[in-house]
Formats: structure tokens, C-alpha cells, sequence
């Protein structure tokens, strides 16, 4: 497609529910990756994939978030058992490579926007 | 990656040019800077990067100073549709890949 594409633009959960948010990059971008953006401040790296592997997930703040990218393209971003403080708009990116300074050079999605009850 | 300064905001004439500060006094050989801004409700936008040169594109200008302690964003022509937060990045080359620390950046506001 034309863009990174993230779907739902908006989701609301209650407390201790799972879910799911799904990315399509721009297609041929090797690179994928997820950032966390919480009201009023910068985005904040959760994890980058290379292909079908995580190749950072230094960001993942515990092991209830997990993402995969089973064929090197849709990436999902999963949260088991949701807390009010998971609440934040969930950033999708993709670059055409992981490698050299291109590799910073990142189109970003709109956002999944999640907020927990 | 070293850290960045930017100030919290800042205003501009519509039509003027817009010189939007960054420090980054620690940066190391191999780090470039790059720039990005979000506007209201969309993801962050790339704009343009450089190592030691100016830089120049069809978004805008980086003057970076000879030391690379200090970087200058320079939109020649601002535009309603510039207002946006903009962030300075410093990130080194060959390593964290993608791993990019945004921080709070410069709110932009154009006015007419």
C-alpha cells in the first residue's frame, strides 16, 4: 500500500482483557517496527523486526506484551491482561532497510489508540 | 545515543522562516541527527538527517555547526500546516537500529 497501514484507529478495553493490534508496512520495507507514545510525550521504542525476526525488543516493558511477524510482512502487537497503564496510542513504522542511516529513516503509521477500563 | 535539548516551544509568522534549536554537545563521531515532527493526531514524520554537513531538501534545511554540538532545523517558509512537534535525534550508525529516543521535542506553533 501507499502508507503504513494500522488497524483499529481505536480500541477500548476493559481491564485484564488481551488484545491484538495489527500493522501492514509499506510493502518491500524489510524493516518493522513499534513504538508506545503515552499523552503528552515523545514516542518510546517497544521493538524492531528484520524480516521475520525481533531484532531489538529491548523496549517491550514486560512479558506481557509480545509481536510477531510470522511472514516478514503484517506485523500483530499482542498485550495480555491489559492494565490502565497500557493506555497510549501503539505506533507502527517500517523502513526499506534495518541496515546503515536509511535504517532511521522511518515511515510511521497513524496509530492504534487503546484505552483501558 | 547522546541526549538532546530542545527547547519545550516555540512561535512563528506565517511565511517567515522557522529556526527550530537543538543541542546535542555529546554527540560522537558516528552519530548522525536526524529530525522528525507529529503533527495533531498522526504519526511522526520524517524531515531530513545529516552527519557533518548542511543538508538540504525539499522540506527544509539542517545546519549542523562545526563542532556537532548543536544543530539548527530550518523550515524556509513556514505554513499553517507546519504547526507540530518537532524532535531532534541523535543516533549512531551501525548500531540500535531503528531504536530511536524522541523525547519531548519543540511544539511549533504557526500563526497568521
Amino acid at each position: 500500500g501507499a502508507g503504513v497501514s494500522q488497524t483499529p484507529s481505536n480500541k477500548v478495553t476493559e481491564k485484564g482483557k488481551y488484545v491484538e493490534l495489527r500493522c501492514d508496512p509499506i510493502s518491500g520495507h524489510t524493516a518493522l517496527y513499534w513504538y508506545r507514545q503515552s499523552l503528552g510525550q515523545g514516542p518510546e521504542f517497544l521493538i524492531y523486526f528484520q524480516g521475520t525476526g525481533a531484532a531489538d525488543d529491548s523496549g517491550l516493558p514486560n512479558d506481557r506484551f509480545f509481536a510477531v511477524r510470522p511472514e516478514g510482512s503484517v506485523s500483530t502487537l499482542k498485550i495480555q491482561r491489559t492494565e490502565r497503564g497500557d493506555s497510549a496510542v501503539y505506533l507502527c513504522a517500517s523502513s526499506k532497510t534495518g541496515t546503515g542511516a536509511g535504517a532511521n529513516v522511518l515511515t510511521f503509521g497513524a496509530g492504534s489508540r487503546l484505552t483501558v477500563l | 545515543d547522546a541526549k538532546t535539548t530542545q527547547p519545550t516551544s516555540m512561535d512563528c509568522a506565517e511565511g517567515r522562516a522557522a529556526n527550530l534549536p537543538c543541542n546535542h554537545s555529546t554527540i560522537s563521531g558516528n552519530e548522525y541527527v536526524y529530525w522528525y515532527r507529529q503533527i495533531h493526531s498522526q504519526g511522526p514524520q520524517y524531515i531530513i538527517h545529516g552527519l557533518k554537513n548542511n543538508e538540504t531538501n525539499e522540506m527544509a534545511s539542517l545546519i549542523i555547526t562545526e563542532d556537532r554540538k548543536s544543530s539548527t532545523l530550518i523550515l524556509p517558509h513556514a505554513t499553517l500546516r507546519d504547526t507540530a512537534v518537532y524532535y531532534c535525534i541523535v543516533v549512531g550508525y551501525g548500531g540500535s537500529q531503528g531504536n530511536l529516543i524522541f523525547g519531548k521535542g519543540t511544539k511549533l506553533s504557526v500563526k497568521p
